[in-house]
């Protein structure tokens, strides 16, 4: 396993541009998901995919906020019209998504988002 | 709704002593429990995870944890610290397994000194 990646590692933004961040998942992970840490907290699920179907979205994942993952493979994860409070780090995790309770989810390193 | 309450942000112990991170679950179902730990600049790792089939639970780099019903605890421990344990640990829940959204408590920041 080559590990999750995430790209890029560090955005520095202005107040109302859009960014997009990317994951692609350690291979043949059927699941994908999205998380948000803020500074001091702990990480807070956004969503997560099943192949390319989107299964769940968090309250916390506003209209400016959009996922996909087009081709069951590598996801996206788009800000539109950003804000400071939208400054945090990004994790993305992948897990095989087979309904066994033992599965479990590999984190990547992160994208750390910075809304000046 | 589920949640994990994890008490002391910091912990501080000396090289060779004890470390004890504790975590508290809510569940209206039998929980599946974990403990994540996060270096600097890193994303997280799973330590060990508890699915039911034993209550005392192994995990990577001499960490273990036990899960308690009667007190909904599921503490980490480590009977000697190393240097290199000192990181950000994270204890999560979930009611549906590895597969399944993780909520996450608020971490300990373990800290070694030597």
């Amino acid at each position: 396993d080559t590990g999750v990646s995430q790209d890029p590692r560090h955005k520095i933004t202005k107040r109302g541009q859009n960014v997009t961040f990317r994951c692609d998942p350690i291979s043949e992970h059927n699941r994908l998901y999205w998380y948000r840490q803020t500074l001091g907290q702990g990480p807070e699920f956004l969503t997560y995919f099943q192949n390319e179907a989107q299964l769940e979205k968090s309250r916390l994942l506003s209209d400016r906020f959009s996922a996909e993952r087009p081709k069951g493979s590598f996801s996206t994860l788009e800000i539109q019209r950003t804000e400071q409070g939208d400054s945090a780090m990004y994790l993305c995790a992948s897990s095989r998504g087979l309904a066994r309770v033992t599965d479990t989810q590999y984190f990547g390193p992160g994208t750390r988002l910075t809304v000046l | 709704a589920q949640s994990v309450t994890q008490l002391g942000s910091h912990v501080s112990v000396s090289e060779g002593a004890l470390v004890l991170l504790r975590c508290n679950y809510s569940s209206s179902v039998p929980p599946y429990l974990f403990w994540y730990v996060q270096y600097p600049n890193q994303g997280l790792q799973l330590l060990l995870k508890y699915t039911s089939a034993a209550t005392l639970v192994k995990g990577i780099n001499g960490f273990e944890a036990e899960f308690k019903k009667s007190e909904t605890s599921f503490h980490l421990t480590k009977p000697s610290a190393h240097m290199s344990d000192a990181a950000e640990y994270f204890c999560a829940v979930s009611d549906q397994g590895g597969n399944e959204k993780l909520t996450f408590g608020t971490g300990t920041r373990l800290t070694i000194i030597p």
